[in-house]
């Protein structure tokens, strides 16, 4: 596969219960992000890692819980979620060099909803 | 964080007509690129212009930078249904990890 993966593409979760996202990228890239989009809102940033190590949490609530393994991989572990964290979840991935990130590539997203 | 605004924020037009998204900024950026999302999919890299007063085209699509690095435009000639989609400009701060996204202008071009 080529370019920035995202499984699974659609996900429906009670708020008591526990489940990640994962996100893949083939494109050599040192770095990776976690974006929320919600309806008529622009694009929030929630994780940053480059090269492994976060250097971000957009004060993102500890409900969410990111996990960077290794340059290609990326995860968002999910639990106790509210109805209002609905919505599309996008990881990303860029070269960065310098503390700064060039292009993004953007996987299709995982649509969530919870109930 | 830097702002940038896009505006409208909603276009509607005819197969056919011409369109213009504008993407404003007090701020300089190093770069700027544009995206164009479709319904329920990730945003898609159309363009990133680099350089004050460049212009960039791809097929029927527009792009210019401002002299200022500050501001950006999205043109497109005689626009098809394949165009409509949520179109996203994002600017590059030089200093930070972090590109600065647009609320987006939705598109929609219709038959």
């Amino acid at each position: 596969e080529t370019g920035v993966t995202q499984t699974p593409r659609h996900l429906v979760m009670g708020m008591t219960n526990k489940k990640s996202l994962k996100c893949e990228q083939h494109l050599g890239h040192n770095a990776m992000y976690w974006y929320k989009q919600s309806a008529k809102k622009p694009l929030e940033l929630m994780f940053v890692y480059s090269l492994e190590e976060r250097v971000e949490n957009n004060s993102v609530p500890s409900r969410f819980s990111p996990e960077c393994p290794n340059s290609s991989h990326l995860f968002l572990h999910l639990h106790t979620l509210q109805p209002e964290d609905s919505a599309l979840y996008l990881c990303a991935s860029s070269l960065t060099a310098g503390g700064r990130a060039y292009e993004q590539y953007f996987g299709p997203g995982t649509r969530l909803t919870v109930t | 964080t830097q702002l940038l605004e896009q505006s409208p924020q909603f276009l509607s037009i005819q197969e056919g007509e011409n369109l213009t998204v504008y993407c404003n900024s007090s701020s300089v950026f190093s770069s700027l690129q544009w995206y164009r999302q479709e319904p329920g999919e990730g945003p898609v890299l159309l363009v990133t212009v680099v350089t004050g007063g460049e212009v960039k085209k791809l097929k029927r699509l527009t792009f210019q930078f401002g002299d200022a690095r500050k501001d950006s435009s999205l043109h497109i000639t005689a626009a098809q249904p394949g165009d409509t989609g949520l179109y996203l400009c994002a600017g590059d701060p030089a200093n930070d990890y972090k590109l600065s996204f647009g609320a987006g202008t939705t598109v929609t071009v219709r038959a």
